[in-house]
This record gives C-alpha cells, structure tokens and sequence, in this order.
C-alpha cells in the first residue's frame, strides 16, 4: 500500500507570513494525483488543490500553491500571505488509480496562525 | 444542497450496544467509502463502495457492516460497540476516475461509554 508521510505534526506562521507543509510519499506507480485537504475545526474536510503527476507545473490556487517534486516523491504547500481562516489540520492525500481508488492519508499537520 | 450527507452528526451510546450511521450523497458519484479519524486525527479507509459493490475491505473488525442499498447511499452497521471504536467517521464519495476529488461529509463522533 502507498504510504504517505508529513513530517510536522505542528506548525505556526504569522498573519501575512508564507508557510510550507511537507508531504512525501511513497509509490511506484506513475500515474496518480496528489491532494491537500484542510479540516477545521467545524471537521469539514475541505479540498484545498491537486496535482496530477503527469503534470510537470505546480498546481495554483489563489494563495495555495504546490511545490511538487515527482522524483523526490515530495509535495509540498505553501500558503502565502496566511489568513486567520487559514488555521486548520491539513492533510495531504494520494489518490490511486489501481487500487480500488482509495485515497491515502497523511497523518496531518495542525497549523496555527498567529495574529 | 448539502453534497455528502451523514446522520447522525453526534452519536453517544453504551458499550455493548449496535448503532447505525447513514449516508447519502447527491452527486452521482459511484464511488463511496467510510473513513475513521482517531483520537490522533489519522485517516484510515475502512470500506470503499462501487455502484453498490464492495471493493475495499481493510482490516476492520467483522462488528463493522457497510450496506450500499443504492449506489447513493453507504450506511455502517456497528454491532456490540467497544470504547475503542469511538472516533469521528466520515463518509465520503467520488467518481472513480483519474484525479477526480473526494467529497467528504461532516463526519460523526461516535462516543462509546
């Protein structure tokens, strides 16, 4: 089965600050996408961006962007100019074409954003 | 128009009982799985649904029962609850193609006592 690893358990950035979470994976499959969830605390699983594998360009969404290294089996967020909404648990996600579809999870890292 | 909808949202029920949670999605997906969230907020599959056909079973205690009616609805069976099954478990759904997202609902916290 695909693991999928995020390093820090917490992190903290100021309001108006940048921040990275971290994601790496471990696959060998070629084909698959990558994803990173958000859940507040209301427990709502919120779909933050993807990134399909094939793809060699980041994903952009606003002010979530990806840095994805298909090589390093790396995905990294960053979330720039971070907002107080911003707080949240954020779960990064592999999806695989093969097996039943499934989604694997990363263990969450909790994001506190400092006023 | 709620997408993915599970009741009940809270649910707190003695050791030994059987309960049930619903769920019912809107989207046509065909696609649908039951996750559980620990005390430590991790995400494991449980079950995964496909127009009503199981395909995934992950080693899940057989107290645990998913029934797919129809392929919008995925309700979990819980047969003679034990403290450790309490959790927050999310129903979710998707198309079973390349890239397509998971729809989440707003899970339940299960309570045993």
């Amino acid at each position: 089965a695909q693991t999928v690893t995020q390093s820090q358990p917490e992190m903290s950035v100021q309001e108006a600050e940048t921040v990275t979470l971290s994601c790496t994976y471990d696959t060998s499959e070629s084909d698959y996408y990558l994803f990173w969830y958000k859940q507040p605390p209301s427990r709502q699983m919120i779909l933050v961006i993807r990134q399909e594998a094939y793809k060699q360009q980041n994903a952009t969404e606003n002010r979530f962007s990806v840095n994805f290294q298909k090589a390093a089996k790396s995905f990294s967020l960053k979330i720039s100019d971070s907002q107080l909404g911003d707080a949240a648990m954020y779960f990064c996600a592999y999806r695989s074409r093969y097996t039943g579809n499934q989604f694997y999870f990363g263990t969450g890292t909790s994001l506190t954003v400092i006023p | 128009d709620t997408a993915v909808s599970q009741t009940p949202k809270y649910l707190v029920t003695q050791m030994g009982n059987d309960k049930s949670i619903k769920c019912e999605q809107n989207l046509g997906h065909d696609t649908m799985y039951w996750y559980k969230q620990d005390s430590k907020k991790f995400l494991k599959i449980m079950f995964s649904y496909n127009n009503k056909e199981l395909i995934i079973n992950e080693t899940v205690p057989n107290r645990f029962s998913p029934k797919s009616p129809d392929k919008a609805h995925l309700n979990l069976h819980i047969n003679s609850l034990e403290l450790g099954d309490s959790a927050v478990y999310f129903c979710a759904s998707s198309l079973p193609v390349r890239g397509a997202e998971a729809f989440f609902g707003q899970g339940t916290r299960l309570t045993v006592v």
